[in-house]
């Protein structure tokens, strides 16, 4: 069990540019989830997929993001023409859904800085 | 959709005494499970206890236990004998069909 990854830990890009971020989880878990988050405040959930599935996407996120898991294993998260407030720490998470002690694991998250 | 309220942005204890944190919730769904996380300076999400909504027991983890209040939809977390290094933000969560977070309680254990 090598946890959840994610890459890279830091991105500096200039307002305009599109990031992808990569989150590989824990390799037997079918739930992968991403969250935004801001200095001092709580996670704010983005989307989550099951397997390849992606359940549900929050309506604060813009048409500009995008995320993709094509083979129930490893996470994409892209940003087009990245703005300021998009500045923040993206975390990724999985879990394994129908076990006895479902949790969900975080990985240190990608933190992305827009100048 | 479910939410998950945090009314302490901040909170401090000494060294050694027992503080408690507060989360109350609102959902419509009936299997669900709540979370207390700790998220210290290095901002790596660490678990600190789970409770299962269809136990009745609170569940406990060494120095910290839950007081689960299922009709009242709150979910408090008990830190008995605080140490320096519990100093970190709590969060709250709930995972049902999906998980959310509180906005966080930041805890400050002084010496």
């Amino acid at each position: 069990d090598t946890g959840v990854s994610q890459n890279p830990r830091h991105k500096i890009t200039k307002r305009g540019q599109n990031v992808t971020f990569r989150c590989d989880p824990i390799s037997e878990h079918n739930r992968l989830y991403w969250y935004r988050q801001t200095l001092g405040q709580g996670p704010e959930f983005l989307t989550y997929f099951q397997n390849e599935a992606q359940l549900e996407k929050s309506r604060l996120l813009s048409d500009r993001f995008s995320a993709e898991r094509p083979k129930g294993s490893f996470s994409t998260l892209e940003i087009q023409r990245t703005e300021q407030g998009d500045s923040a720490m993206y975390l990724c998470a999985s879990s394994s859904t129908g076990s006895t002690n479902e949790k969900l694991f975080f990985g240190s998250g990608t933190q992305l800085s827009v100048l | 959709a479910q939410t998950v309220t945090q009314s302490q942005p901040e909170m401090s204890v000494q060294e050694a005494e027992t503080v408690t944190l507060s989360c109350t919730y609102d959902t419509s769904e009936s299997n669900y499970y709540l979370f207390w996380y700790k998220q210290p300076p290095s901002r790596q999400m660490i678990l600190v206890i789970r409770q299962e909504a269809y136990k009745q027991q609170n569940a406990t983890e060494n120095r910290f236990s839950v007081n689960f209040q299922k009709a009242a939809k709150s979910f408090s977390l008990k830190i008995s004998d605080s140490q320096l290094g519990d100093t970190a933000m709590y969060f709250c969560a709930f995972m049902g069909n999906d998980m959310r977070f509180g906005a966080g309680t930041r805890l400050t254990v002084k010496p």
